[in-house]
């Protein structure tokens, strides 16, 4: 089945940790995207990947697609309050096309001050 | 910026009637989509909408389901005879055309549905 394993399922860090989250799946990934979602709002959109071991980065969060492209890792280095809510990777596993999105489950993340 | 709006944000309705949920995409996308996601759940893919046509949809999208695009701005799903189950939050999310650029979704606020 088409599925993305997300883990940790949650995070607890204290203020100024860094912090890795994996998001794994057994087909390769034409896309994968990350979202942040806070409780029962909508998904921002964070960052997308697309060739085998790109990486990007956006303020102190950094994305990385393995050169196998079937799994993504977000860092976020020294963790503040305002980076706490559910991380989200989705993945588009389909070659070409404006396709559906497959979600993993979330890792919720609480940073302490 | 631009963003995808939905309304309304919250809508409590009976078991048996009908909802309506209308998105405002992104204005120059060309490609939209319904996803929802269950308390607790994963976002799950209902259907996605491209040149006043159906896309793909999933499993979930029965025939108690539709989209439209009644006019060049508005995206609507309806629910013709709503379940206990289809109690959830539904996203609508759009993404443009660009040449060689993938798929990058951008999603709404969502509608919370509860249906009693």
């Amino acid at each position: 089945s088409q599925e993305l394993e997300q883990s940790p399922q949650s995070l607890i860090v204290q203020e100024g940790k860094n912090l890795t989250i994996n998001c794994t799946s057994s087909k390769t990934l034409y896309g994968l995207y990350w979202y942040k979602q806070k409780y029962g709002e909508g998904l921002i959109f964070l960052m997308m990947l697309q060739k085998g071991g790109e990486e990007k980065s956006h303020e102190k969060i950094t994305a990385k697609l393995d050169e196998k492209k079937q799994q993504s890792s977000l860092h976020i280095t020294a963790s503040q309050p305002s980076h706490a809510g559910i991380y989200l990777c989705g993945a588009d596993m389909t070659s070409g096309g404006y396709n559906k999105l497959i979600f993993g489950a979330g890792t919720r993340l609480a940073v302490h001050p | 910026e631009p963003e995808v709006t939905q309304t309304p944000s919250h809508q409590v309705t009976q078991m048996g009637q009908e909802v309506i949920l209308r998105c405002v995409p992104i204005s120059n996308h060309l490609y939209f989509y319904w996803y929802r996601q269950i308390l607790g759940q994963k976002v799950e893919f209902l259907v996605s909408f491209y040149n006043n046509e159906i896309s793909e949809k999933s499993e979930i999208f029965d025939d108690q389901f539709s989209v439209e695009r009644p006019d060049g701005s508005n995206f609507t799903l309806k629910i013709r005879s709503t379940k206990l189950e289809d109690s959830a939050m539904y996203f609508c999310a759009s993404s443009d055309s660009s040449t060689g650029g993938r798929n990058t979704q951008y999603f709404g606020p969502g509608t919370r549905l509860t249906v009693l």
